[in-house]
């Protein structure tokens, strides 16, 4: 079956340490996303990518990095100049960059934590 | 920062009441409105991808409806049952290909 598996589904991280969330995904979509939760709040999106070897800052970029060498793959680097990592994390993709048109696939999420 | 706004943030009805709830959006740069279900423990799922003034979608006993005039969607559940308890989600679209979601509305369905 096509979809976006996210792994691992729990983390936890030491302060200091960066982490590294893996999302992929076999539906052929061009465009991914990464987007970060915190309790009472909505998605907030954090970095983005169009197509591969090509991504873009979202609304709260700062302390997270991503790379997009496949199509397939879209992994996240939460750095240790996150200043509130603990969140959970949600990944995403679309048909391609349109997504008014299509509508977002997600993944089930990674639950981060800061010990 | 584009604002979407969602109400109520929680809702709690019983078995066999019908409800809705509201999305608000900028009225200005509209492309699509996107409506998620977000279930415990699961993925959130597409409902609805609404692009025209005016439009109405439905799905078994959920429907939604459409005005980008005055920038809302409304969410209707007719005869809501113990397995729509969910949290939905509302996601604005510009034509710059990203979604701006609400904070969503939590439904608690009682049986």
């Amino acid at each position: 079956d096509g979809g976006i598996t996210q792994s691992p589904k729990y983390l936890f991280r030491k302060e200091g340490q960066n982490v590294t969330l893996s999302c992929e995904q076999n539906l052929n979509h061009d465009a991914m996303y990464w987007y970060r939760q915190d309790p009472g709040q909505g998605l907030r999106l954090i970095y983005y990518s169009q197509i591969v070897n090509d991504f873009q800052k979202g609304d709260i970029a700062e302390g997270y990095s991503v790379s997009r060498e496949k199509k397939e793959s879209f992994p996240l680097t939460v750095t240790s100049a996150q200043k509130n990592p603990t969140a959970f994390y949600l990944c995403a993709s679309s048909i391609n960059y349109r997504t008014g048109n299509y509508g977002y696939t997600f993944g089930s999420g990674t639950r981060l934590t800061v010990v | 920062i584009l604002n979407v706004e969602q109400s109520p943030q929680s809702l709690h009805v019983q078995e066999g009441d019908s409800t809705n709830f509201t999305c608000s959006f900028p009225s200005s740069n509209f492309y699509a409105l996107h409506w998620y279900r977000w279930e415990t423990a699961k993925s959130p799922e597409a409902l609805f991808v609404m692009t025209l003034n005016g439009d109405e979608k439905k799905k078994g006993r959920i429907s939604a409806t459409l005005n980008t005039k005055e920038g809302y969607s409304y969410l209707y559940i007719k005869g809501s049952q113990p397995e729509d308890s969910a949290t939905y989600l509302c996601a604005f679209n510009t034509n710059a290909g990203k979604s701006t979601f609400g904070d969503g509305t939590t439904l608690t369905v009682k049986p």
